[in-house]
């Protein structure tokens, strides 16, 4: 079975700074990668996904997310953070082979940029 | 392209009663996921339709049903409602029948259960 963990409920940073919300994951075989972000009372939002090829992917809105097969993560990063970027990440997996083929995700983490 | 649409966006209902969700997919998507969101457990997979077939189920009881119409239009069930019940309720489509492809969520419709 297939596990995400996001080891922090909560992250803060100042706006302008460099930001990282941390994934790591557990699947049998290659994973297929995925961030999304909720705003308040929305459903989720795709950002990006990791399927094959450069570690480094890049998404919606000036995010990027880094894959590091040895140490199982996919952080999620972005240069330079704004307030507008407050809301809750998830990050999520499903295995590139066999029947299931439904998301598993991660706890969730609240991103506040402070301006 | 108009988006994952999900209706309604809010129920009240009691213990006891069932309830019916709809999900319209983007057009074109055959494949429709049904996820509950709760603040204890988070994110999780109800089951998946594709082509009017159940392909995968998750872990909930007999009382969390659904169905797909063939114009890939999907609905959920939950019958004997339950205080736990209350929940995001969140609809997912996606493309071709590829593993990879990503799935689109509607806004979801939020239950809750007196």
């Amino acid at each position: 079975a297939q596990s995400v963990a996001q080891p922090e409920d909560q992250v803060n940073v100042a706006e302008g700074n460099p930001l990282t919300v941390k994934c790591t994951y557990s699947v049998s075989g290659n994973p297929y990668l995925f961030w999304y972000v909720q705003y308040p009372n929305r459903g989720l939002q795709f950002l990006l996904k990791y399927i094959t090829g450069d570690n480094l992917v890049k998404g919606s809105y000036g995010f990027e997310a880094e894959f590091n097969k040895s140490q199982t993560s996919f952080h999620l990063k972005k240069p330079s953070a704004l307030v507008s970027d407050s809301a809750l990440y998830f990050c999520a997996v499903r295995p590139s082979s066999g029947s299931a083929r439904q998301l598993t995700f991660g706890s969730g983490t609240q991103l506040t940029v402070l301006p | 392209k108009a988006g994952v649409t999900q209706t309604p966006r809010y129920l009240i209902k009691t213990r006891g009663q069932q309830v019916t969700l709809s999900c319209s997919p983007i057009s074109g998507h055959r494949s429709v996921s049904w996820y509950q969101q709760t603040p204890g457990q988070g994110l999780q997979f109800l089951f998946e339709y594709f082509s009017e077939t159940q392909r995968n189920k998750g872990n909930f009881p007999g009382r969390f049903s659904g169905r797909q119409f063939s114009n890939s239009r999907s609905e959920m069930n939950v019958s004997t409602l339950e205080l736990g019940d209350s929940a995001l309720y969140l609809c997912a489509s996606s493309g071709v029948d590829r593993g990879e492809n990503i799935q689109y969520f509607g806004a979801g419709t939020r239950l809750s259960v007196l």
